[in-house]
C-alpha cells in the first residue's frame, strides 16, 4: 500500500520554464490537495478537489493549475516558474472534506527556480 | 498577528524529560485542532486531535484552552525518536476547510 505518491523528488527549473507535479493515491480517498512549505512559515494550501470533478483555490492560487484527472490523481502545473515558486511542494489526501479526516501527505517535491 | 502561532525553538532536551509547548491561534471561532509531526525532510503526519476535555495517547498529552486561544502538546519520558517538528493545524471555521497551519516547533532530544 504506497499510499500518496508524488513525482518527482527533486526539480531544478529555470524562470520561465514550465512543468507539472504529479500526485496518486492509492486509498481511495475522496479529497486531495496541494500544499507548499517554505521556511519559517506554515504549510499553505495552494489548491484543493473536495471531489472528483472539482477543484477550488486554497489560500495562495496564482501562477499555479490543478487537474483532478480522476479520483486518485491530482496534478499540480506551474506554467511559468518564477523564483518565489522555489519550494517544497507536498500533495496529501483525506477520505472527505472534514475535519476528522487526516491528511496523509506523499514525500514530498522540493522544487528549485533560478 | 499571525493566525497560529508557534514557538520555532529549538527547544533542546534530555532523554526522559518532560517538554512542554503551546500553540496560540488568533480565531475564537476554530473548531478543531491537530498536532501534526514532521521529521527532518520528511512529510507531516497526523499525531494526534485535540479534544476539548484534553486527551492523551501514552506519553502524549494535548490540551485546549479555548478563553486563552491555545493548544498544547507535552512529551513525557521523552525519547531520541522524538526528535522532530511539531506543527499545530487549526481550522478557521465552521464552515471553512482550510486548515491553517503553524510553522512548527522544533525538539531536539539529547542522550
Amino acid at each position: 500500500n504506497a499510499g500518496v505518491t508524488q513525482t518527482p523528488k527533486f526539480q531544478v527549473l529555470k524562470t520561465g520554464q514550465s512543468m507539472t507535479l504529479q500526485c496518486a493515491q492509492d486509498m481511495n480517498h475522496n479529497s486531495m490537495y496541494w500544499y507548499r512549505q517554505d521556511p519559517g512559515m506554515g504549510l499553505r494550501l495552494i489548491y484543493y478537489s473536495a471531489s472528483e470533478g472539482t477543484t477550488d483555490k486554497g489560500e495562495v492560487p496564482n501562477g499555479y493549475n490543478v487537474s483532478r484527472l480522476n479520483k486518485r490523481e491530482f496534478s499540480l502545473r506551474l506554467e511559468s516558474a518564477a523564483p518565489s515558486q522555489t519550494s517544497v511542494y507536498f500533495c496529501a489526501s483525506s477520505v472527505a472534506l472534514n475535519y476528522n479526516s487526516p491528511l496523509h501527505f506523499g514525500n514530498g517535491t522540493r522544487l528549485t527556480v533560478t | 498577528r499571525k493566525e497560529v502561532e508557534q514557538d520555532p525553538g529549538p527547544f533542546n532536551v534530555p532523554e526522559g524529560a518532560t517538554v512542554a509547548f503551546n500553540c496560540t491561534y488568533s480565531n475564537s471561532a476554530s473548531q478543531s485542532f491537530f498536532w501534526y509531526r514532521q521529521d527532518c525532510r520528511k512529510e507531516p503526519k497526523l499525531l494526534m486531535s485535540v479534544y476539548s476535555s484534553g486527551n492523551e495517547d501514552g506519553r502524549f498529552t494535548a490540551q485546549l484552552n479555548r478563553a486563552s486561544q491555545y493548544i498544547s502538546l507535552l512529551i513525557r519520558d521523552s525519547k531520541l525518536s522524538d526528535s522532530a517538528t511539531y506543527l499545530c493545524v487549526v481550522t478557521p471555521g465552521a464552515s471553512n476547510y482550510q486548515l491553517i497551519w503553524g510553522a512548527g516547533t522544533k525538539l531536539i532530544i539529547k542522550p
